[in-house]
């Protein structure tokens, strides 16, 4: 069955700490899609980065890195040096080929507080 | 337009009373979704739509839940006799229609059922 764990409830730090977002997906499939999304407290989901299951090379992006690996199913996301404006709630979801629907399936966020 | 739009932005009814919620994806875009989120809580799928027909309305919690999309454009939530359950920020969002597409939302109606 699909399905998407983000584990992390909520996870404080203090500006410029490093912090990794854990996501492990569940999936049947051999072709599927990974995606990360921020939520910031205005509501709007934000999309930040989607990746193949054939392509495992790590992305990073600015301040942002994600690591993938099949072998443990899971999709990392890294923000390095946080800062205040990346207090958020972040989404790992989810897109299965074999479905035919395309939907998405989130995990269930975590929350991400960066103080000041 | 430029992004997905929802309207309204809020709304708050009464128990037993119906309510629509109105999506107008980003132009182009094929595919069309609906999703929940109670407070503080994930994203619950209810239904996506390809064009005007909804191959996968499996989220729907119950029958009193309806939805429908016009001219492969604009759709329409419809909450009947609604419940404080309810409750929540329901969401819209559209993509190209392939399965290596992100989904772009909107910024959600809050419904609040008292």
């Amino acid at each position: 069955a699909q399905k998407v764990t983000q584990a992390q409830t909520e996870i404080s730090v203090v500006e410029k700490e490093d912090v990794t977002l854990d996501c492990v997906y569940e999936t049947r499939d051999t072709t599927y899609y990974l995606f990360w999304y921020k939520q910031p407290p205005s509501g709007e989901l934000v999309f930040l980065i989607r990746r193949n299951s054939f392509d495992e090379q790590n992305e990073i992006s600015g301040r942002y890195s994600w690591n993938f690996q099949k072998s443990t199913s899971s999709f990392n996301f890294t923000i390095t040096a946080s800062q205040v404006v990346d207090s958020a709630v972040y989404f790992c979801a989810l897109s299965e080929a074999w479905s035919g629907t395309y939907k998405y399936i989130f995990g269930t966020g975590t929350r991400l507080k960066v103080l000041a | 337009g430029a992004g997905v739009s929802q309207s309204p932005s809020n709304k708050v009814t009464e128990k037993g009373k119906d309510v629509e919620l109105r999506c107008d994806p980003i132009s182009g875009h094929t595919a069309l979704y609906w999703y929940r989120q109670s407070l503080g809580q994930g994203l619950e799928f209810l239904i996506y739509f390809q064009g005007n027909s909804a191959p996968d309305k499996s989220g729907l919690p119950s029958d009193r839940f309806s939805a429908e999309r016009t001219g492969g454009s604009v759709s329409t939530l419809t909450i009947q006799r609604t419940q404080q359950e309810d409750s929540a920020v329901y969401l819209c969002a559209s993509s190209l229609g392939t399965v290596n597409t992100e989904a772009f939302f909107g910024q959600g109606t809050r419904l609040t059922v008292v």
